[in-house]
C-alpha cells in the first residue's frame, strides 16, 4: 500500500512564523505534489516536484516555497506566515511507471495561522 | 486549457437511497485520464478510479458504478443503496497525457442521513 505521512495533523502559528510542513512517501514515487484546500475553492496546486531538486509552481505558489533534497521527502515552507494562509494543506505524490497519474495522498496538515 | 465541473456542491439523500454525482469535463486532448476521489471527514483523499480516454467501457465496483460518456464529456458515478459511511466530499479531477497534474473539481459533498 502507498503511504504518505504528513509531520502533523494541526499546526498553529503565528503570524510571521516561518513554518515547515514536512511530507514523506515510502514508494518511490517520482512526483509530489502540495496543495491547499479552503471551503468553495477545493483543491489547488501550490508546487509540484518531479525529481530531487525539481521543483515546479503550481497555480497558487505566492508566499511558499518547497524543498525535495532527496526523493521520498517534500517539504513545504512559508518564510513569513499570514492569516490568508490558514487552511488545509494535503501532500500527495504519484509514479511515472505505467503513466496512470493517480496521486495518493496524505491525511492532511490543518494550519491556522493567528 | 482543462477543467472539470461538478455542479452539485452538496446532495442530502437518505439510506438506502441512489445517489448520482455529476462530473464533466473539459480537454483538447484526445488522450487524458479520469478520476474520481473520496475524502471523508477524516480528510484524507482516497483514491477511488481511473479511466483513460480510450475506454468508455462503464465500470462497477460494489454499490459503485462510473458512467463515462465521450460524447457528452461526465464522467458520473453512482452510489447504489447509499450508507451513511459514503458521506464524505467526492472529487473528480483530469489529468491529461504526458502531465502528472491533476485539475480537480470542486467537489460535492454528499451526506446520508440514516
Amino acid at each position: 500500500d502507498v503511504k504518505v505521512t504528513q509531520s502533523s495533523r494541526y499546526l498553529v502559528k503565528r503570524t510571521g512564523e516561518k513554518v515547515f510542513l514536512e511530507c514523506v512517501q515510502d514508494m518511490d514515487h517520482e512526483n509530489m505534489f502540495w496543495y491547499r484546500q479552503d471551503p468553495g475553492l477545493g483543491l489547488r496546486l501550490i508546487y509540484f516536484s518531479y525529481d530531487v531538486k525539481m521543483k515546479e509552481k503550481g497555480d497558487i505558489p505566492e508566499g511558499y516555497s518547497v524543498s525535495r533534497e532527496k526523493k521520498e521527502r517534500f517539504s513545504l515552507i512559508l518564510e513569513s506566515a499570514s492569516t490568508n494562509q490558514t487552511s488545509m494543506y494535503l501532500c500527495a505524490s504519484s509514479s511515472d511507471r505505467g503513466s496512470t497519474y493517480e496521486q495518493y495522498f496524505g491525511p492532511g496538515t490543518r494550519l491556522t495561522v493567528t | 486549457a482543462q477543467k472539470v465541473t461538478q455542479a452539485q456542491t452538496e446532495i442530502s439523500v437518505v439510506e438506502k437511497e441512489d445517489v448520482t454525482l455529476d462530473c464533466v469535463y473539459e480537454t483538447r486532448d484526445t488522450t487524458y485520464y479520469l478520476f474520481w476521489y473520496k475524502q471523508p471527514p477524516s480528510g484524507e483523499l482516497v483514491f477511488l478510479i481511473r479511466r483513460n480516454s480510450f475506454d468508455e467501457q462503464n465500470e462497477i465496483s460494489g454499490r459503485y458504478s462510473w458512467n463515462f460518456q465521450k460524447s457528452t464529456s461526465s464522467f458520473n458515478f453512482t452510489i447504489t443503496a447509499s450508507q451513511v459511511v459514503d458521506s464524505a466530499v467526492y472529487f473528480c479531477a483530469l489529468s491529461e497525457a504526458g502531465y502528472s497534474t491533476l485539475t480537480f473539481g470542486k467537489g460535492t459533498m454528499l451526506l446520508v442521513s440514516p
